[in-house]
């Protein structure tokens, strides 16, 4: 499938502190970009997703940015707390049908 | 708060024994996704079916993996025969657009 590419593989943040996950995509027909959140022995679970028509999304503490021209998006956490240690995938929609691109993941450690 | 579920869970076996794995997706998503995930490959994507057609198996080893859709309701994922290299957890998901939700999977675990 079309490559996507995750930065960086381990992320080590303080409480309060903010993270962010960069991802680029090679496939310029994708139109989908969603991020997922995996605890240790649980399922991937979608936290935010963005569309092509928009360059930024945020609920919460949690946006999404999204640069077409570039091929990269990113995921910004602000005011982390120890909860949202986790590993966090950023995907693509291939352009043609319905399946997702992942990248390799990034593993979020945040500390007291 | 409709779940894809999965099962079994947990599955033992030995080298050369058959497995098969199910899901049952949301009720009212017709497209099933099947993943399989190691740390060193991450999320890989095996087959996926939209209303019970199969639409792309590039992903699977086609000599010992199959995949299916009974029905609406169910979707498996047999391996014949196992092989080590198989054990992974092997997660379902299911959509009605483009969002994925995912099951909660099953750790395979072939000796």
């Amino acid at each position: 499938g079309e490559n996507v590419e995750q930065h960086p593989s381990t992320l080590s943040v303080q409480e309060g502190d903010s993270a962010v996950i960069k991802c680029t995509y090679s496939d310029s027909a994708s139109n989908y970009f969603p991020w997922y959140k995996q605890e240790l022995g649980k399922r991937p679970q979608l936290i935010i997703d963005i569309r092509s028509n928009v360059g930024e999304k945020k609920d919460q503490r949690i946006a999404v940015t999204l640069n077409k021209t570039a091929k990269h998006f990113s995921l910004h956490i602000t005011e982390t707390q120890p909860e949202d240690s986790a590993v966090y995938f950023c995907a693509a929609l291939a352009g043609s049908g319905y399946a997702l691109n992942f990248g390799k993941g990034t593993s979020l450690l945040v500390t007291p | 708060d409709a779940r894809v579920t999965q099962t079994p869970r947990h599955k033992v076996t030995e080298m050369g024994q058959e497995v098969t794995m199910r899901c049952q997706p949301i009720l009212g998503h017709n497209t099933v996704f099947w993943y399989r995930q190691t740390m060193m490959q991450g999320l890989e994507l095996l087959a996926y079916f939209r209303n019970r057609a199969p639409l792309d198996d590039s992903g699977m080893p086609k000599d010992r993996f199959s995949a299916e859709m009974p029905d609406a309701t169910l979707a498996t994922l047999k391996i014949q025969p196992s092989e080590p290299r198989d054990s992974a957890v092997y997660f379902c998901a299911s959509a009605t657009g483009y969002e994925q939700y995912f099951g909660p999977g099953t750790r395979l675990t072939v000796t």
